[in-house]
């Protein structure tokens, strides 16, 4: 099982709150991944980073933001939460040397703003 | 445009019968196609993965196979038990490119009734 952790894992909070979730990976990996996924729905990339100090925007458009200060750290911030960022959050790293591209993937935070 | 399509949405069977879930893609150039299981609020587990000269692996009670040729691949469950009721999922990576993406699919939902 991969060293892939997320907190919290279940989420709920009225709208306006700042709210962080936190992504933590023991395995050293260079690359990680913010995903957002909606029941039924494929999963969406929403923020990526190739290691510290380096994070950059996914295909859909999001209102959050990550930081990456620490290789094992990934932690994903919404400043002002709204009933439209009710979702399911997962966090992915990988290994630079992996040529199989395989992503491990955390337990998710499901994140509902009221 | 790179997509991943899988089918059924859904499908329900008795515990003991096997089934076939398909997924078709259109990822270019193609790397590898990989299968993730996800339990519900968990995040995806990798069941097989397939590379372009693979067409079938097997994972116990799963076995993926792929024709790169029609873009095409199944993973085929014998004796299905309770604990295969999850979301399966086919994800296909694309060769060349650094940040490693995967392109998902939103899931076949097989539920295993007793």
């Amino acid at each position: 099982e991969a060293d892939i952790y997320q907190t919290p894992r279940y989420l709920v909070i009225g709208t306006g709150k700042k709210i962080t979730l936190e992504c933590s990976q023991t395995m050293g990996h260079d690359k990680m991944y913010w995903y957002q996924q909606d029941p039924g729905m494929e999963l969406h990339l929403i923020h990526y980073s190739y290691g510290v100090n380096s994070t950059e925007k996914g295909d859909l458009s999001s209102e959050s933001t990550v930081s990456r200060i620490r290789t094992e750290h990934f932690p994903l911030t919404l400043e002002s939460a709204r009933p439209s960022h009710t979702s399911q959050y997962l966090c992915a790293s990988r290994g630079i040397a992996d040529s199989y591209n395989e992503q491990f993937f955390g337990p998710g935070t499901r994140l509902t703003v009221l | 445009k790179n997509q991943v399509e899988q089918s059924p949405q859904s499908l329900i069977i008795l515990e003991g019968k096997n089934c076939t879930l398909q997924c078709n893609y259109t990822v270019s150039p193609f790397s590898n196609l990989r299968w993730y299981k996800q339990d519900t609020g968990r995040g995806p587990v990798s069941l097989t993965i397939m590379t372009f000269s693979e067409n079938t692996k097997s994972n116990g009670r799963y076995t993926a196979t792929l024709d790169a040729d029609t873009k095409q691949s199944s993973l085929h469950i014998t004796a299905s038990q309770l604990s295969d009721s999850a979301s399966y999922i086919c994800v296909v990576s694309d060769r060349g490119s650094t940040l490693g993406r995967l392109y998902f699919g939103r899931g076949t939902q097989l539920t295993v009734w007793p």
